[in-house]
């Protein structure tokens, strides 16, 4: 039951911005929207998160549809070191806070 | 501030083969995590343990895999015997509590031939 959907890939020149979309239909009003990221060889870092509002930090920014059944994170200019998997999530708050992660956007950043 | 150790980075056996998996997660950290990573795929949640307990296994295939967190820090996890699909990507979290940003270790990397 995939909770996430996102597109398999993405492109960005660097000093960009970059809108990664995904859609979370059927996300409920205690879910989390969470967004990690993976490098090459690496384990999943955090990237940010919310609930209802957007929110902002040092990394991007996340923008939350009214409705809350989509959401994007906003990388505000990209560098060659942004280039990851992206992953949108929703914490499931009933289920034990448990993370559903999708399949994740591949960014590709050119020089 | 260390982050989430594990080990064997790497590890190659043949199938029936048993197999270990070893995370050690940051200082202070109560919940732990396994998720497994099958290519081209996100994680998916194994086991979660809330210091020693383990309180979301429902994901983990009781027939040939188990864990241990023994003491609430570091945490084993085991296959026997390995098939062919166990093929993957081991990845252990921590978080400080069970809603909190989870921080992930680099992985275990297994081969099943």
């Amino acid at each position: 039951d995939a909770k996430t959907t996102q597109p398999n890939s993405m492109e960005s020149n660097e000093e960009e911005p970059v809108h990664l979309p995904c859609n979370h239909s059927t996300i409920s009003g205690t879910d989390y929207i969470h967004w990690y990221r993976q490098l090459p060889s690496q384990g999943p870092e955090y990237v940010i998160h919310g609930l209802t509002s957007n929110v902002n930090n040092r990394m991007a920014s996340l923008a939350i549809a009214e409705d809350r059944k989509s959401s994007t994170l906003i990388l505000h200019r990209a560098t060659l070191r942004d280039a990851a998997v992206y992953y949108c999530i929703l914490r499931v708050l009933y289920n034990f806070n448990k993370f559903y992660f999708g399949s994740g956007t591949k960014l590709n950043v050119k020089p | 501030e260390a982050g989430v150790v594990q080990s064997p980075r790497y590890k190659i056996i043949e199938k029936k083969q048993p197999v270990a998996f070893w995370c050690n997660p940051i200082s202070g950290h109560n919940t732990l995590y396994w998720y497994r990573q099958n290519l081209g795929q996100g994680p998916e949640l194994l086991i979660r343990y809330e210091n020693e307990e383990a309180v979301d296994d429902s994901q983990l295939p009781k027939d040939r895999f188990s864990a241990e967190r023994l003491k609430g820090v570091d945490s084993t996890l085991k296959i026997q015997p390995a098939e062919l699909g166990d093929s993957a990507v081991y990845l252990c979290a921590s978080s400080p509590d069970r809603e909190g940003e989870q921080f992930f270790g680099p992985g275990t990397r297994l081969t099943v031939l």
